[in-house]
């Protein structure tokens, strides 16, 4: 029962930025948006999380709307090895579970 | 630092048997969550364990059990093996001073049901 909504895939060219969106229109107040990515073979990986400020690190930034009813993570400059399936996740703070959507699947082209 | 490690990597299983899987959380982390995830799907949450005890318990029935160990190590136990538990199942490792923000997840193990 995920309350997320990604799109199923996306492409991206090489060296460019990718904006991946999701949309989490229940959201609540105490819920946080986790970003994570699943490269082929692997286990998810850690991107980013905030509750309504945008947030950067050196992987990612991550644009929450004013309402937080959707957000935007960006890949400020996609490589190959950025292609993976990305999942956008709300999570109440005190809450121990991940619950994983169906993600989006991100092919970068070169 | 070695990270989250698992075995086996793949196993072999028939309906019916019961298979136990291994986890070594990443060091400093004190807290195990495992996964199960079917192929092409995202992986779904089967429980936690903190102080060596089973925190919060996902929708999987009670042939899934788990067990950790003073090591901050873990096990997940599948009793009665059934097709529909072939998966791969994951293992993800926290620190609770962090109230577990970040999940480091292995590489997985992955089991067929034969």
């Amino acid at each position: 029962d995920a309350k997320t909504t990604q799109p199923p895939s996306m492409d991206c060219a090489e060296g460019r930025a990718a904006n991946l969106p999701c949309n989490h229109s229940t959201i609540s107040g105490n819920e946080y948006v986790y970003w994570y990515r699943q490269i082929h073979s692997q286990g998810p990986q850690y991107i980013i999380h905030g509750l309504k400020n945008n947030e950067t690190n050196e992987m990612a930034s991550l644009i929450i709307t004013e309402d937080r009813k959707s957000s935007t993570l960006i890949l400020p400059h996609a490589t190959l090895r950025d292609t993976a399936v990305y999942y956008c996740i709300v999570r109440v703070v005190d809450d121990y579970k991940l619950s994983f959507g169906a993600g989006t699947t991100v092919t970068v082209r070169a | 630092d070695a990270g989250v490690t698992q075995s086996p990597t793949h196993l072999i299983k028939t309906r019916g048997q019961q298979v136990t899987l291994r986890c070594s959380p990443k060091s400093g982390h004190d807290t195990v969550s495992w996964y199960q995830q079917a192929l092409g799907q995202g992986p779904q949450f089967i429980f936690q364990y903190y102080e060596e005890e089973e925190r919060q318990r996902g929708n999987f029935p009670d042939r899934f059990s788990g067990h950790q160990f003073p090591n901050y190590s873990s096990e997940l136990n599948v009793n009665a093996l059934l097709l529909g538990d072939s998966a791969l199942y994951l293992c993800a490792s926290s620190w609770i001073g962090t109230a577990n923000e970040k999940l480091f997840f292995g590489s997985g193990t992955q089991l067929s049901v034969l």
